[in-house]
């Protein structure tokens, strides 16, 4: 079956990096747009970044643009999240999920279980 | 930016009908995408293009779109219902996601 699995989340200090990763099986990873959501505590959903099938295309939200990059490996099917100069306020259950882009109406499933990344000193 | 409103909380008793609305301007015009999150899990899709249902979804879910209002409808509602419910748009002019502020869905 359709399945995302995330790892790498942990604590981390304010200006510390991490990488997330996210691990797809049970379709064809390579034909699918994906992309990072998080969720802070408590809080609503926030799409971070996504980028495209073959990679040519990304997108950031303006509050991780410059800190955030995304990328993918079709051959392992995989994507990640390298985050960088993390934040207090980076800290979230962050998701990743295939965006399914259908001439801009486009949704997001799945989702997988999500890594929750702490910024903390 | 374009920005999504939800109602903070929303019940009803079971077996009764919920209605979460999710106000934008002239959100009839976009496709609205509905996601329920039960308490520490992962979202899931519920409602896809205002009104389609995801395989393994219920015919209890159901959606609409019209004017500045879309809206997900729970009929005949159970326990397991209970859940925070988001409604998502794409904003073409900014090629990005838009989230609604989220709705939780409390069974009596």
């Amino acid at each position: 079956q359709v399945q995302l699995v995330e790892s790498g989340g942990g604590l981390v200090k304010p200006g510390g990096s991490l990488r997330l990763s996210c691990a797809a099986s049970g379709f064809t990873f390579s034909d699918y747009y994906m992309s990072w959501i998080r969720q802070a505590p408590g809080k609503g959903l926030e799409w971070v970044s996504y980028i495209s099938s073959s990679g040519s295309t990304i997108y950031y939200a303006d509050s991780v643009k410059g800190r955030f990059t995304i990328s993918r490996d079709n051959a392992k099917n995989s994507l990640y999240l390298q985050m960088n100069s993390l934040r207090a306020e980076d800290t979230a259950v962050y998701y990743c999920a295939s965006l399914i882009a259908v001439a801009g109406r486009n949704w997001f499933d799945p989702w997988g279980q999500g890594t929750l990344v702490t910024v903390s000193s | 930016s374009y920005v999504l409103t939800q109602p903070p909380s929303v019940s009803v008793a079971p077996g009764q009908t919920a209605r979460i609305t999710c106000g934008g301007n002239n959100i009839g015009s976009k496709s609205v995408h509905w996601y329920q999150q039960k308490p520490g899990q992962a979202p899931v899709l519920v409602v896809y293009d205002d009104s389609d249902r995801p395989s393994g979804i219920p015919e209890r879910f159901s959606g609409s779109n019209s004017g500045n209002t879309a809206t997900l409808t729970i009929s005949r509602v159970e326990a397991g219902d209970e859940a925070d419910y988001y409604c998502q748009v794409w904003d073409s002019s900014s090629d990005h996601p838009i989230f609604g502020t989220g709705t939780k869905v409390t069974v009596l």
